[in-house]
């Protein structure tokens, strides 16, 4: 079945440590979209890419880097200058076409250590 | 720049109870689409119903349909018959049409609790 796929479920990052939530997709879709969500709030847009070695910043993306090298995969690096990462992080992707929804992985939950 | 409104921030509702969800949007586009997706206590979201800004009808989807006043800039979810599993963090949200990458545009969400 087609879909998203994020790893690893749970992460924990120490002080000043890089770390890269995984985000798969084989719906063929060209547009994807990493967001961050705190407990009880609504999802906010870090970065954007609309084709491969393209790719826009959201609301929020400093402390944030992406790559996308390939069609399917969109990783997100969360940097050591991200001073408050904890947050579960939602990985999405959609087509071209306006009725279109957006399809979402399962996320990946950031905590501290 | 587009936003989105959900003024209710927790709701409840008696299990087989319909529910309505508001959510107003404010654009100056003439051509946009409104989604409203389900988000469990598990974390994943879930595509619910979708409304283009040119239907004439009010779209459904089951128990869910969605009560469009384009005058009003509204778009709210309406469920039928609540179920426990309804229980959840519901979002309304809009694409444009006109914006690259069909990014969208999130409300804050509402929180609804069914009981039984």
């Amino acid at each position: 079945d087609g879909g998203i796929t994020q790893s690893p479920k749970y992460l924990f990052r120490k002080e000043g440590q890089n770390v890269t939530l995984s985000c798969e997709q084989n719906l063929n879709h060209d547009a994807m979209y990493w967001y961050r969500q705190d407990p009880g709030q609504g999802l906010r847009l870090i970065y954007y890419s609309q084709i491969v070695n393209d790719f826009q910043k959201g609301d929020i993306a400093e402390g944030y880097s992406v790559s996308r090298e390939k069609k399917e995969s969109f990783p997100l690096t969360v940097t050591s200058a991200q001073k408050n990462p904890t947050a579960f992080y939602l990985c999405a992707s959609t087509g071209l076409h306006s009725n279109q929804p957006q399809h979402f992985g399962d996320g990946t939950r950031l905590s501290i250590l | 720049a587009q936003k989105i409104t959900q003024t209710q921030p927790g709701m409840f509702v008696q299990e087989k109870e319909a529910v309505t969800l508001d959510c107003t949007y404010d654009t100056s586009d003439p051509s946009y689409g409104l989604f409203w997706y389900k988000q469990p206590s598990s974390g994943e979201m879930i595509f619910l119903i979708y409304q283009g800004s040119y239907d004439q009808q009010n779209a459904t989807e089951g128990r869910y349909s969605l009560n469009f006043q384009k005058a009003r800039k509204s778009a709210n979810l309406v469920i039928s018959a609540s179920q426990l599993g309804d229980s959840a963090m519901y979002f309304c949200a809009m694409r444009d049409v006109n914006t690259n990458a069909g990014k969208s545009t999130f409300g804050d969400g509402t929180t609804l609790t069914v009981k039984p």
